[in-house]
């Protein structure tokens, strides 16, 4: 069946350092992809998202960008704050199983002043 | 505002007994979705309904219950049969492939 595999976490990172966080998955034929934020004790955000290859979504200086030959949707900002200390969950919708969200098991970021 | 309002945000349940956790929104969505999610684990779906009065297992359905009687309502009903229902419950609509969150519910076995 679809699924997506992130990088595991946590991530530590200095304010102002590069983000990468990684993401590739399976699926069969051509589904949306997404990230979404998780701030403590809170729902999930939205980042970004894109639905078609080549697609870069942005958000607050977030980027991805849907590979189809690899397969991949990393996630990525040239200059993270504390505020950015969350945990990022790739997903994408299988439009194939009545079009829920199949989600990557989250990357725990922590960004030290 | 239109939104997700999961109720309450922190239960408290003895074990054996069941509860239920409310999930309304007035977002005029079709579909709802109950989540699970554990440390380490990301989200895994419980139960999804994609119309009223119509609903489907997802991946980890043994244990729990629902029901879709209302279009703006999906409680989900955590059984005395879950073995570890200790987790953050998270409840979601989506309309035309846009999805919206509540802020969840915490509930811990005691």
């Amino acid at each position: 069946g679809d699924s997506v595999t992130q990088m595991e976490g946590p991530v530590t990172l200095s304010e102002e350092a590069f983000l990468t966080i990684n993401c590739t998955y399976t699926a069969t034929g051509y589904p949306s992809l997404f990230w979404y934020v998780q701030y403590p004790g809170e729902g999930l955000q939205l980042l970004l998202k894109a639905t078609k290859a080549d697609d870069k979504g942005s958000n607050k200086g977030f980027e991805a960008t849907y590979r189809k030959e690899t397969t991949s949707f990393h996630l990525e900002k040239g200059s993270v704050q504390v505020s950015d200390s969350a945990v990022y969950f790739c997903a994408l919708i299988a439009y194939n199983q009545g079009g829920k969200l199949i989600f990557g098991q989250g990357t725990e970021l922590s960004v030290k002043p | 505002d239109g939104g997700i309002t999961q109720s309450p945000k922190y239960l408290f349940r003895k074990e054996g007994q069941n509860v239920t956790l409310s999930c309304e929104q007035n977002l005029n969505h079709d579909a709802m979705y109950w989540y699970r999610q554990d440390p380490g684990q990301g989200l895994r779906l419980i139960y999804y309904s994609q119309i009223v009065n119509d609903f489907q297992k997802g991946d980890i359905a043994e244990g729990y219950s629902v029901s879709r009687e209302k279009k703006e309502s999906f409680p989900l009903t955590v059984t005395s049969a879950q073995k570890n229902p200790t987790a953050f419950y998270l409840c979601a609509s989506s309309r035309d492939r846009g999805y919206t969150f509540g802020s969840g519910t915490r509930l811990t076995v005691v």
